[in-house]
């Protein structure tokens, strides 16, 4: 069966400054996806980043980053340069095959 | 606008009662999912639609749900004699992916919140 741990239920991180959100799964599978969405309080979830397992580089977003180790099963986002705007729930998610698995989240808010 | 809509936003029932909730995904979209998202948790996936056929179902979901997308385009979740435990927001998701390709984007939509009381 296929998990997604989010260890931290909350963290917080000045603005400007660089956060890092951790995420590890456990699969059988060799070929999968890994995403990591975000919620804003009372909006939509929506697309933050994306990781192919079969790619070695790490994804990357603007100000927003991957850590992928395929081996350690661990997927962690950094976001740099912080802003208010990144305030909201983020999730971990995983895709193999028809089903996606997703993390209990972690709660980031951003202090001016 | 072209996101994915779900209607109602909020529906309060009592226990006992069917409920229907409807998601109309991006119209080009051939993929549909629904979560089921409880406070404090991510989404747990539910079911999934390739077009109208329903691909994938979970464990999660009981003989009281059920699922349809009549001609692959919106889709409608009941669930009948709602319990207190079926209180949650549920999700619905849409994509468009290619034959043996990669999983592509998953939009979400606003999602409908259950209460049953």
């Amino acid at each position: 069966a296929q998990t997604v741990t989010q260890s931290q239920p909350e963290m917080s991180v000045q603005e400007a400054e660089t956060v890092t959100l951790s995420c590890t799964y456990d699969t059988s599978e060799n070929n999968y996806y890994l995403f990591w969405y975000k919620q804003p309080p009372s909006r939509q979830m929506i697309l933050v980043i994306r990781q192919e397992a079969y790619k070695q580089q790490n994804a990357t977003e603007n100000r927003f980053s991957v850590n992928f180790q395929k081996a350690a099963k661990s997927f962690s986002l950094k976001i740099s340069d912080s802003q208010l705007g990144d305030t909201a729930m983020y999730f971990c998610a995983f895709n193999a095959g028809n089903q996606f698995y997703f993390g209990t989240g972690t709660s980031l808010t951003v202090i001016p | 606008d072209t996101g994915v809509s779900q209607d109602p936003r909020h529906k309060i029932t009592k226990r006992g009662q069917n409920v229907t909730f409807r998601c109309d995904p991006i119209s080009e979209h051939n993929r549909l999912y629904w979560y089921r998202q409880t406070l404090g948790q991510g989404p747990e996936f539910l079911t999934y639609f390739q077009n109208e056929a329903q691909l994938e179902k979970s464990r999660l979901l009981s003989d009281r749900f059920s699922a349809e997308r009549p001609k692959g385009s919106f889709s409608t979740l009941e669930i009948q004699r709602t319990e207190q435990g079926d209180s949650a927001m549920y999700l619905c998701a849409s994509s468009l992916a290619g034959a043996g390709g990669p999983e592509n984007e998953q939009f979400f939509g606003p999602g409908t919140r259950l209460t049953v009381l």
